[in-house]
């Protein structure tokens, strides 16, 4: 089965400054699609940025972008000028094409210190 | 607006009585899924639907039901609820299982007593 890991449960960044997650996968597969989502307070999940496997290029939105290392399986999300609205759990998720699910890691809480 | 309307949004219930939590989505998606969200687990499926008529269980089916009648609803069912059922659920949909990623409803909050 395919696992997902986030091995910071919680992380913290000065406000303005650059804080990185990180996220690791195990797969066997080639063609799959890689997300970060947010979960602010309200809990409501926010799609932050998604990655399609066969692209090299790091996906960006903004202040978001991802370091996607395929061989390593990683995919880190690098938050610029940290806000304090970015403060929220941040869940990594893993899908196969043509799968019928996504897969969550168990999230990293970030604290935005003002 | 596209979106995805879950409710109730926090539910307080008694064992072994029978609840409903409803979605519906505006979007015209065909795929639509459930999960549920427990401390240092993340989120795991319970049941997804691929259209109308169509559902399968997901990675915790146990002691759920689900049913799509018509393409905007998925509601989840709990027959006979038990406090194990105590979470934070989330309706998803997308035009497809993978690719697109989900558009999450609000989640419901449900304590089982």
């Amino acid at each position: 089965a395919q696992t997902v890991t986030q091995s910071q449960p919680e992380m913290s960044v000065q406000e303005a400054e650059t804080v990185t997650l990180s996220c690791t996968y195990d797969t066997s597969e080639s063609d799959y699609y890689l997300f970060w989502y947010k979960q602010p307070p309200s809990r409501q999940m926010i799609l932050v940025i998604r990655q399609e496997a066969y692209k090299q290029q790091n996906a960006t939105e903004n202040r978001f972008s991802v370091n996607f290392q395929k061989a390593a399986k990683s995919f880190s999300l690098k938050i610029s000028d940290s806000q304090l609205g970015d403060a929220a759990m941040y869940f990594c998720a893993y899908g196969r094409t043509g799968a019928n699910n996504l897969f969550f890691g168990t999230g990293t809480r970030l604290t935005v210190i003002p | 607006e596209a979106q995805v309307t879950q409710n109730p949004r926090y539910l307080i219930t008694v064992t072994g009585k029978k609840l409903t939590v409803t979605c519906s989505q505006n979007m015209n998606h065909e795929y639509m899924s459930w999960y549920r969200q427990d401390p240092g687990l993340g989120l795991r499926q319970i049941y997804y639907s691929m259209n109308v008529e169509v559902t399968d269980k997901g990675d915790v089916p146990e002691g759920y039901k689900v049913s799509r009648k018509e393409k905007r609803n998925f509601p989840l069912i709990l027959e006979s609820p038990s406090p194990n059922q105590t979470s934070l659920y989330f309706c998803a949909s997308s035009p497809t299982p993978v690719g697109y990623g989900y558009t999450f409803g609000s989640g419901t909050r449900l304590t089982v007593v």
